[in-house]
């Protein structure tokens, strides 16, 4: 299995621009998570889906972000307008609900900077 | 609410030495489980280990070795004889219990970044 894809792999967008994430998860996991991680706060989920639904959006900063999973094999999660303190690592990261205690496996991440 | 304190920032060894990280948890549910990922320079987030709540036999793989004392909230992980591979940013992580709806959230610390020199 190649693992979590996520595209693309660095971002560099003016303040104000749109800005669309893209993870692809392992095939057959049915939960994904999408993580954000800085120097200051770490790392920090921002939503949940499990089945394609959203089941916790709660960590998600502000209006600005939405993710959306429109099947078992494709999210994205936008940015619209970017702002500066954006600039992070996004992580992608895919589990199976199959079983108990299933780990969740990572994405390379998208390192994201608003200029 | 759930924490993970990784009250280790920064260690540097020199090869060859073996080294603890620390993690100590807190949580109220009776189940969880715990976590050890490792993100070497190059950025990506490796598992290393899952633990249930209910077993704490430590566990040995290789170099790799983990004590989870439940009576302390702890999981700390030991890498013995430790090589300049090993450089990396090592993450303790705890997980809501299965059946929920939120299980697989992890809750992660602040991380340990270890130094492994030659």
């Amino acid at each position: 299995d190649a693992g979590v894809i996520q595209s693309p792999r660095h971002e560099v967008t003016e303040m104000g621009q749109e800005v669309t994430l893209r993870c692809k998860p392992i095939s057959g996991h049915n939960s994904l998570f999408w993580y954000r991680q800085t120097m200051m706060r770490g790392l920090e989920l921002l939503i949940y889906f499990n089945n394609n639904v959203p089941i916790d959006d709660s960590g998600m900063p502000e209006d600005r972000f939405s993710a959306k999973m429109p099947n078992a094999s494709f999210s994205t999660l936008k940015i619209q307008p970017s702002e500066p303190r954006d600039s992070a690592v996004y992580f992608c990261a895919s589990s199976s609900r199959q079983g108990l205690g299933t780990e969740a496996f990572f994405g390379q991440g998208t390192r994201l900077t608003v200029v | 609410a759930q924490k993970v304190t990784q009250a280790q920032t920064e260690i540097s060894v020199v090869e060859k030495e073996d080294v603890t990280l620390d993690c100590v948890y807190e949580t109220r549910d009776t189940t969880y489980y715990l976590f050890w990922y490792k993100q070497p320079p190059s950025g990506e987030l490796v598992f290393l280990i899952r633990r249930n709540s209910f077993d704490e036999q430590n566990e040995i793989s290789g170099r790799y070795s983990w004590n989870f004392q439940k009576s302390t909230s702890s999981f700390n992980f030991t890498i013995t004889a430790s090589q300049v591979v090993d450089s990396a940013v090592y993450f303790c992580a705890l997980s809501e219990p299965p059946g929920g709806t939120s299980y697989g959230k992890l809750t992660f610390g602040q991380g340990t970044i270890l130094t492994v020199h030659p």
